[in-house]
């Protein structure tokens, strides 16, 4: 069964509004998280690196403005899409894991967002 | 730093053919590679992984790779399609923190 659960799978929103994205570690303590992003027919782009208990890691381009992550407990972490328009309609995928490389990293089945 | 190459968006193969989709990584620690397919609308599924040891990977549904160090490849291969192996895949290599970079991916298609 899944270990890493993602939700809202499916998201229709008007512009301008703040959409708020859930992964879950379902059987382990995750004190890292990931959030990804994959606009269609294109591969997945790293976001941010969300740590427990402290600030998220952005990458570069990626504006933390917009992209409120919370990860208040080692199983749950938070991505917000805030004031979102249609240029943030994408896939958003999260993923955990313990160790690097020692178990795969779980992803969730990801939430597809529009915004019209 | 790590990054992958996926050599071709688009694969097509017949049905019964053997399938071999390229990937080539490049990372500055010992490699963590991995395939993943995604169907239309869905997640990741982990297909396959390299950590360490044995340099012939099997995985699910009959696909396996090879990690090759002088070749810094790790092609996924299929000794025969099945129209239900038409997917998007995707070669992945862990970062030191555990942060997955994906290659392009590349559109397999499986012609009956």
């Amino acid at each position: 069964g899944a270990v890493v659960s993602q939700h809202p799978s499916w998201v229709i929103c008007k512009s301008g509004t703040s959409v708020k994205i859930e992964c879950r570690s379902l059987d382990f303590q995750a004190t890292t998280m990931f959030w990804y992003r994959q606009f269609p027919k294109q591969s997945l782009m790293l976001m941010a690196t969300s740590n427990e208990g402290s600030k998220a890691t952005y990458e570069q381009g990626v504006e933390k403005d917009k992209f409120l992550i919370n990860h208040a407990s080692l199983t749950l972490s938070t991505l917000t899409v805030t004031s979102a328009h249609p240029e943030d309609s994408s896939f958003y995928i999260c993923s955990a894991g313990i160790h690097r490389g020692s178990q795969p990293q779980h992803f969730g089945d990801g939430t597809r967002l529009s915004i019209l | 730093a790590q990054s992958v190459t996926q050599l071709g968006s688009h694969v097509s193969v017949s049905e019964g053919a053997l399938v071999l989709l390229r990937c080539n990584y490049s990372s500055s620690v010992p490699p963590y590679l991995f395939w993943y397919v995604q169907y239309p609308n869905q997640g990741l599924q982990l297909l396959l992984k390299y950590t360490t040891g044995a340099t012939l990977v099997k995985g699910i549904n009959g696909f396996e790779a090879e990690f090759k160090k002088s070749e810094t490849s790790f092609h996924l291969t299929k000794p025969s399609a099945h129209m239900s192996d038409a997917a998007e895949y995707f070669c992945a290599v862990a970062g030191t923190g555990n942060q997955f970079y994906f290659g392009t991916g590349t559109s397999l298609t499986v012609i009956p």
